[in-house]
């Protein structure tokens, strides 16, 4: 499975974009590249997954570029509800599992 | 339609002691997964299944055994619980592809919060 490898923490203002860039060097074509969100005392939760280029979705966008060794999580306008661990995880169609790294922590001040 | 749910939600064990966590899904979901997360840390894989009947070892199997009899429910075992297995423990479910959502989403408990002493 590939690992992945990401900043520990970040820190932002409410109202600014926040991008959180996940290394995924040994990537498969096999595998899709996707970003879970974690409050404390709370489970993971899914927001965006992707295969390469751009998606977009009601809440955050994903690029991955053309080599797919990398993929950046963008968070238009946090505001204090999105102070939570991020993880970039890659999922591999073949096994049926994915690895989840130690995540970022985003804190986001007013 | 309750999605994950664990039980128990809270438990105190005796080095030695066993115990059986249950995780319930009502998503007729395919694949079910179990992972602890210790603090400050990311999950680890312990075992998955990706079918009734199957089961399959994580990243760190060792003191841990699962079974899969019904598809719904997926039970994680500690055969003699140690305090490095202190941990919070989440399951989760999957349909296996991408179903009619397009997202290989996994859908997670609540969790169990476990401490050994």
């Amino acid at each position: 499975l590939a690992k992945t490898t990401q900043p520990i923490s970040m820190d932002s203002y409410e109202g600014q974009e926040v991008n959180i860039t996940c290394s995924h060097n040994n990537i498969a074509t096999n595998d899709y590249i996707t970003w879970y969100q974690q409050f404390p005392s709370q489970g993971p939760r899914f927001i965006i997954q992707g295969y390469k280029t751009k998606v977009t979705n009601e809440v955050a966008s994903l690029f991955i570029p053309a080599d797919r060794k990398s993929s950046t999580l963008s968070l238009p306008r946090v505001s204090l509800s999105d102070t939570a661990v991020y993880y970039c995880l890659v999922y591999n169609t073949n096994a049926g599992k994915s690895t989840f790294g130690d995540g970022t922590t985003l804190t986001v001040k007013p | 339609n309750a999605g994950v749910t664990q039980t128990p939600k809270f438990r105190v064990l005796k080095t030695g002691q066993s115990m059986t966590l249950l995780c319930a899904q009502d998503m007729n979901h395919e694949y079910m997964y179990w992972y602890r997360q210790d603090p400050g840390m990311g999950l680890r894989l312990i075992h998955y299944s990706v079918g009734e009947g199957t089961t399959a070892k994580g990243e760190v199997p060792d003191g841990y055994n699962v079974s899969r009899l019904k598809k719904q429910n997926f039970l994680l075992g500690l055969e003699s619980a140690a305090p490095s297995q202190t941990s919070v423990y989440f399951c989760a479910s999957f349909t296996g592809g991408t179903g009619t959502s397009g997202r290989y989403e996994q859908y997670f408990g609540p969790g169990t919060r476990l401490t050994v002493t």
